[in-house]
């Protein structure tokens, strides 16, 4: 069954470096997501990419995120430079033209 | 903006049991979809039960099932016959029309052998 895989699975980072995770979404899917869990709470929305571009974002999704579908099957999400408050776990989804999002396995962010 | 409560942060249940997760949410639109995903320990969010908002009828998935409660604004979620697999997380979520997945806080569940 397809699934959406993200990589890697644990990161472990200095505070002020730059992070990249990745996600390899369903491949016909045409919705992709990013969603973070800070331990022990809830899942927050960062960001949703439609087309090529972003077509939602919240207030979490400052200046210092940023993604990308660099070519045509990975969706990236950038950390600029990382704070203690990254720390957490960071989940990529994706959906078809149905409201089903399929999530990955996570990708854990430490920040140091 | 939606918002999605659990009000239920941790839940017990003895195997072979029944027990309901409650879900409230907050909306002013009329059309929606509403959802519980189940987050196994080390594991990624999965679908369990999905409920679209233009449908009365409550939707059912094998020992899974939702109440439904349009008017009242609350989505909970019943377990038929608790097995030790569905100890897990469990997010109530309600997607609009923006295309938005929004989510509950969580109701941890733990099923006792």
């Amino acid at each position: 069954e397809p699934e959406v895989t993200q990589t890697p699975s644990h990161q472990v980072t200095q505070m002020g470096q730059e992070v990249i995770l990745r996600c390899v979404p369903i491949s016909n899917h045409l919705y992709f997501y990013w969603y973070r869990q800070i331990l022990g709470q809830k899942v927050e929305f960062l960001v949703s990419f439609y087309n090529n571009e972003i077509s939602e974002k919240s207030e979490i999704f400052d200046d210092q995120f940023s993604v990308e579908r660099p070519d045509g099957s990975n969706f990236t999400l950038k950390i600029r430079s990382t704070k203690l408050e990254d720390s957490a776990m960071y989940f990529c989804a994706s959906r078809e033209g149905e409201v089903e999002l399929f999530f990955g396995e996570g990708s854990r962010l430490t920040v140091l | 903006a939606q918002t999605v409560t659990q009000s239920q942060p941790e839940m017990s249940v003895q195997e072979a049991e029944t027990v309901t997760l409650s879900c409230t949410y907050d909306t002013s639109e009329n059309n929606y979809y509403l959802f519980w995903y189940k987050q196994p320990p080390s594991r990624q969010m999965i679908l369990v039960i999905r409920q679209e908002a233009y449908k009365q009828q409550n939707a059912t998935e094998n020992r899974f099932s939702v109440n439904f409660q349009k008017a009242a604004k609350s989505f909970s979620l019943k377990i038929s016959d608790s097995q030790l697999g569905d100890t897990a997380m469990y997010f109530c979520a309600f997607f609009d029309a923006g295309n938005m997945l929004t989510f509950g806080g969580g109701t941890r569940l733990m099923v006792k052998p």
